[in-house]
């Protein structure tokens, strides 16, 4: 079993639309958990951290369910804008070593 | 603050050449990691230093990839001799104690023929 799992889509949505991505980790000990955006031939870049309570920026909604090792991201409103891969970012229990998901791509239509 | 730097943005090289690729990370931050981007793989973590020093080479492939961080300024990751299958984005990221997550380079497109 891979250590971060992601649907990798394409999620093909109409503008407006709500979307929701999923993650599932497989280390028990991960501590800190994020989610990154990559545009096309571009670096990843940092969309928000995932806390425990669930936390939300603007459009963004994040969650994290430590039980069942599973991370969140919904995107409400989308815009042409948004589209891009959205990566899951896990650390493995220890020190800065964050293990990336395959990513999710994410295409919103006019 | 100019973010990490990566040099060069592109390399076409012969299979058979050395590469030699560069990374400046963010002034400050003392955690600097090497990564390398496939369609196929995807990012996969190639080694990581902590002040300078390696902490998990693991991921790096194989004797032909070697990695240095002579000071907290500048790392270098080396493939020799190169193959085509090293063909991939080559990205660098920096990042301290507390931060939220990595910054990353732009990265260098290699392309070996």
């Amino acid at each position: 079993r891979k250590e971060v799992e992601q649907d990798p889509g394409p999620f093909n949505v109409p503008e407006g639309a709500t979307v929701a991505f999923n993650c599932t980790y497989s280390n028990s000990a991960s501590q800190s958990f994020f989610w990154y955006r990559q545009d096309c031939r571009k670096e990843p870049k940092l969309l928000m951290s995932v806390y425990s309570s669930g936390n939300e920026d603007g459009r963004f909604t994040a969650q994290l369910n430590r039980a069942s090792q599973y991370i969140s991201l919904l995107i409400r409103d989308s815009k042409l804008s948004d589209s891009a891969t959205y990566l899951c970012v896990v650390n493995n229990g220890y020190g800065q070593n964050f293990v990336f998901g395959p990513g999710t791509r994410l295409s919103v239509l006019p | 603050d100019a973010g990490v730097i990566q040099s060069p943005r592109h390399e076409v090289t012969e299979m058979g050449q050395e590469v030699t690729l560069r990374c400046k990370p963010i002034s400050g931050h003392d955690y600097l990691f090497w990564y390398r981007q496939t369609m196929m793989r995807g990012l996969e973590l190639l080694i990581y230093f902590n002040n300078n020093v390696p902490i998990d080479d693991s991921g790096m492939p194989e004797d032909r990839f070697s990695a240095k961080m002579p000071n907290a300024s500048f790392s270098t990751l080396k493939i020799q001799p190169s193959e085509p299958r090293d063909s991939a984005v080559y990205f660098c990221a920096s990042t301290t104690q507390g931060a939220y997550g990595y910054t990353f380079g732009s990265g260098t497109r290699l392309t070996v023929v």
